[in-house]
């Protein structure tokens, strides 16, 4: 068990560009979340899939995000046309139950920054 | 809507003293779950502790301890003799339980500072 991998660790962009990160959770966890931290806040939630189906994205933030999850095992998080605002550190966090929270496992995160 | 207030930003205190996070919840829901994560300086979430809305009994692990108060709303986090290696960000959080699946509803955090 390696835990949740996410990569890049840090990616800097210039606004405008698109970007992807990848997430790479728990093998045997079938369910994973991405969350956004911005600086001095806690997380908040983005989207949320269930083996490859995304099952909740009313909660990205525009049109510009989007995430896949094909074949049910990694993720991506997509950001078109990259703002400043959109810095911030995403997190994935994978689990294998749907009892709320339990075993819910986070990556370390990618940190965007938009200059 | 649900909502957590973790109204201390910022906790400083010296080796070996006892600190004592504060954590006030909203909820609409009767059951439900709140949570303790720490934050490092390296970014990663470390989940610390899970409690259900029908168990409060207070919980202690070593130096942690958790008072979790249902008539106020209160889930509070008590750090007995506080190390160096306890600076970090922590967090309390409340589950949402959405058709199936749960999501987490994150207080802004409290940066607890350990000098020797």
């Amino acid at each position: 068990d390696t835990g949740v991998s996410q990569n890049p660790r840090h990616k800097i962009t210039k606004r405008g560009q698109n970007v992807t990160f990848r997430c790479d959770p728990i093998s045997e966890h079938n369910r994973l979340y991405w969350y956004r931290q911005t600086l001095g806040q806690g997380p908040e939630f983005l989207t949320y899939f269930q083996n490859e189906a995304q099952l909740e994205k009313s909660r990205l933030l525009s049109d510009r995000f989007s995430a896949e999850r094909p074949k049910g095992s990694f993720s991506t998080l997509e950001i078109q046309r990259t703002e400043q605002g959109d810095s911030a550190m995403y997190l994935c966090a994978s689990s294998s139950d749907s009892s709320p929270g339990y075993g819910y496992t986070f990556g370390s995160g990618t940190r965007l920054t938009v200059v | 809507a649900q909502k957590v207030t973790q109204a201390q930003t910022e906790i400083s205190v010296v080796e070996k003293e006892d600190v004592t996070l504060d954590c006030v919840y909203e909820t609409r829901d009767t059951t439900y779950y709140l949570f303790w994560y720490k934050q490092p300086p390296s970014g990663e979430l470390v989940f610390l502790i899970r409690r259900n809305s029908f168990d409060e009994q207070n919980e202690i692990s070593g130096r942690y301890s958790w008072n979790f108060q249902k008539s106020t709303s209160s889930f509070n986090f008590t750090i007995t003799a506080s190390q160096v290696v306890d600076s970090a960000v922590y967090f309390c959080a409340l589950s949402e339980a959405r058709r199936g699946y749960s999501t987490l509803t994150f207080g802004k955090g409290t940066m607890l500072l350990v000098s020797p």
